[in-house]
């Protein structure tokens, strides 16, 4: 299995709060991505990063902010939670190159904003 | 812009029937990677296939197989006699090669298979 850990992966906290979720990986791969799954809308992009310190905004950006600071650490913090943000996060990773372009998957992180 | 249909948002068959999922892409970008994920009641993402833009053959694995074809920016995927345990979500996503390599999901397939 891939080397890829999500954390927390449950929380609940209370609108208005910041969180941060952490994803960590130990493949050292190039990209990381985050999304929110939801019933009816599949798994939709907040952000993804093609290096360190280099991220770019998803469909669904609004409301959150992303850091890399390192290879291995990719950051989503809710700058201030609310409760359309209640969701299950999926963090990803992937590799460079021909043979190398599946995307591994976190086990996810339940997030209820109440 | 990366976009990925997938029309059937949830499809029931009995056991043993075969049943096809659709996926079409689009993209601006010649060279691409187009993927299969399923993600059964325990909610993990399982990878499926990769095929790239340059590789049109079909491909067959046991008894799914997977149906490339350019012309029609699609990508379907066959369950051949169904099993219960195929019941899952079947995402398809698109990554273009190159740069940011951007991962595009569709909304998903739900495919409950009845005994």
């Amino acid at each position: 299995d891939a080397g890829i850990t999500q954390s927390p992966r449950h929380k609940v906290t209370e609108t208005g709060t910041p969180v941060t979720l952490r994803c960590h990986q130990t493949e050292n791969h190039r990209y990381m991505y985050w999304y929110r799954q939801d019933p009816g809308h599949g798994l939709r992009l907040i952000h993804y990063s093609y290096g360190v310190k280099d991220t770019d905004k998803g469909e669904v950006s609004d409301g959150y902010s992303v850091s890399r600071s390192k290879t291995e650490d990719f950051l989503l913090t809710l700058e201030s939670a609310t409760s359309s943000q209640t969701s299950v996060y999926f963090c990803a990773i992937k590799g460079t190159g021909w043979m190398n372009t599946e995307a591994f998957f976190g086990q996810g992180t339940r997030l209820t904003v109440v | 812009a990366q976009k990925v249909t997938q029309a059937q948002t949830e499809i029931s068959v009995v056991e043993k029937e075969d049943v096809t999922l659709d996926c079409v892409y689009e993209t601006r970008d010649t060279t691409y990677y187009l993927f299969w994920y399923k993600q059964p009641p325990s909610g993990e993402l399982v990878f499926l296939i990769r095929r790239n833009s340059f590789d049109e053959q079909n491909e067959i694995s046991g008894r799914y197989s997977w149906n490339f074809q350019k012309s029609t920016s699609s990508f379907n995927f066959t369950i051949t006699a169904s099993q219960v345990v195929d019941s899952a979500v079947y995402f398809c996503a698109l990554s273009e090669q190159g740069g940011s390599e951007k991962l595009v999901f569709g909304k998903g397939t739900k495919l409950t298979v009845n005994p």
